[in-house]
């Protein structure tokens, strides 16, 4: 079974400063994908960026990018140039495998417990 | 990209009575959808998952019979929480599996239905 494992219930940053944002992961299958979400109030799921498990090269997305280090199974998230409305709350998620060898439909995601971000001015 | 319609955002019932939520795909066939629930500040956790014209696949400890999930097209799926009690308020969300440019590696979020039974 995977698992994934968020160990910072808040963080707290100061407006323009970067944010590391920690989770790690466990898991048996070979190929398997990363993602992180963040969760503002409104409880919408924003999409921020995705990590596969043979991308040798970091994932980068603006002013995100992810610290993938295969071997210590983590996957941390990382903020740079930290804005107000950065605040939420973020999820660390892992994809299953395909439902089916040539299937349409992925497998489910599993979500890490979250973390909330203050950005201060 | 792709764009799941997900309704009501907000509902309020009484205790007894029975909510329907949806969950739309509206600019692509959605295969399979998941059903989160989350509680405040905590984390997304899976209820169960739903086929196209088949049954949905509940996740352990979750109550068949009170979560109804019916997905008898390719552009819909409902929950429906029977006889609701103020202990199933919570915010559902409901999540589309699909493949392909559209979606973001794999994924779209309904924008979730707070529900408050009173």
């Amino acid at each position: 079974a995977q698992k994934i494992t968020q160990t910072q219930p808040g963080m707290f940053v100061q407006e323009k400063e970067a944010v590391t944002l920690d989770c790690t992961y466990d898991t048996s299958d070979q190929s398997y994908g990363l993602f992180w979400y963040k969760q503002p109030s409104s409880g919408e799921m924003i999409f921020l960026i995705y990590q596969g498990s043979y991308d040798e090269q970091n994932a980068t997305e603006g002013r995100y990018s992810l610290n993938f280090q295969k071997a210590r199974k983590s996957a941390n998230l990382v903020i740079s140039a930290s804005q107000l409305g950065d605040s939420a709350m973020y999820f660390c998620a892992m994809r299953e495998p395909p439902l089916s060898a040539g299937g349409t439909s992925y497998g489910k995601l599993t979500f890490g417990q979250g973390t909330i971000l203050t950005v201060h001015p | 990209g792709a764009v799941v319609s997900q309704h009501p955002s907000r509902v309020i019932c009484k205790s007894g009575t029975s909510v329907k939520i949806e969950c739309r795909s509206l600019d692509f066939q959605a295969t399979t959808m998941f059903w989160y629930r989350q509680f405040p500040k905590q984390s997304l956790m899976l209820m169960a998952t739903s086929n196209e014209g088949s049954k949905a696949t509940y996740e352990q400890g979750v109550e068949k019979d009170k979560f109804l999930i019916n997905h008898a097209s390719l552009t819909l799926s409902t929950l429906t929480v029977t006889s609701a009690h103020p202990e199933d308020s919570s915010f559902y969300i409901c999540s589309a599996s699909l493949m392909g440019p559209k979606s973001n590696y794999g994924y779209t979020f309904g924008s979730g239905t707070r529900l408050t039974v009173v």
